[in-house]
């Protein structure tokens, strides 16, 4: 079991609709979530970070977090082609702060 | 610098021999990591140093690939011997400081091809 699993997609949703990606981990003591956006031949950018249950937005982005279940989601509301890109989620422990271990990625398309 | 820099952004080499990465973190930034993209999939963690130290090394594919940083700035990752697997780009970032809660800063990242 990869420690930090994402659905590869490819998810395609129409523009103005609601992209939901999800992000499952397996180490309990997990302490930071990330969400990083990375568009094609270009490096990660960080888009969202959460470190609390329950949801955090920022403009049309909310990570949504559940410790319990070990789950961790990112929507984006109002999709537009430009968030066509690979999403990344990232989990960082307690114990060893330096490494964050990320996920496969999970690719979005946004059709006009 | 105003962010990450990497360098050579393209490297072509021949099987078997050595090569240098580099990495100039943003300014003031003590926590400095390394990381490896193959085609398609997602970031492997190889090495991160807190000032000049690396805590953990257990990222490190081979004893082929070691990484040292001096002043509390620069890096270089060095991978000797190259082999056709280690064609991958290699991504450098750095943060602030080292709580697990800081934003990382990506470079644009070293793409190696080994031939």
């Amino acid at each position: 079991q990869k420690e930090v699993e994402q659905n590869s997609g490819p998810l395609s949703v129409p523009e103005g609709a609601i992209a939901s990606l999800n992000c499952t981990y397996s180490d309990r003591v997990s302490q930071s979530f990330f969400w990083y956006r990375q568009y094609s031949g270009k490096s990660p950018e960080l888009i969202m970070s959460i470190y609390s249950n329950g949801d955090k937005e920022d403009g049309r982005f909310t990570a949504q977090l559940n410790k319990a279940s070990q789950y961790v989601s990112l929507l984006i509301r109002d999709s537009q082609p430009s968030d066509s890109a690979t999403y990344l989620c990232a989990v960082r422990g307690v114990t060893n702060a330096g490494k964050s271990t990320f996920g496969d990625g999970t690719t979005l398309t946004v059709k006009p | 610098g105003a962010g990450v820099s990497q360098s050579p952004s393209n490297k072509v080499t021949e099987k078997g021999k050595d090569v240098e990465l580099r990495c100039d973190p943003i300014s003031g930034h003590t926590a400095l990591y390394w990381y490896r993209q193959r085609l398609g999939q997602g970031l492997e963690f190889l090495i991160y140093f807190q000032g000049n130290s690396a805590p953990d090394k257990s990222g490190l594919p081979s004893d082929r690939f070691s990484a040292e940083r001096t002043g509390e700035s620069v890096s270089t990752l060095t991978i000797q011997r190259t082999q056709q697997e280690d064609s991958a780009v290699y991504l450098c970032a750095s943060s602030i400081l080292l709580t697990g809660v800081d934003t990382i800063y990506f470079g644009e990242g070293s793409w190696l091809t080994v031939v």
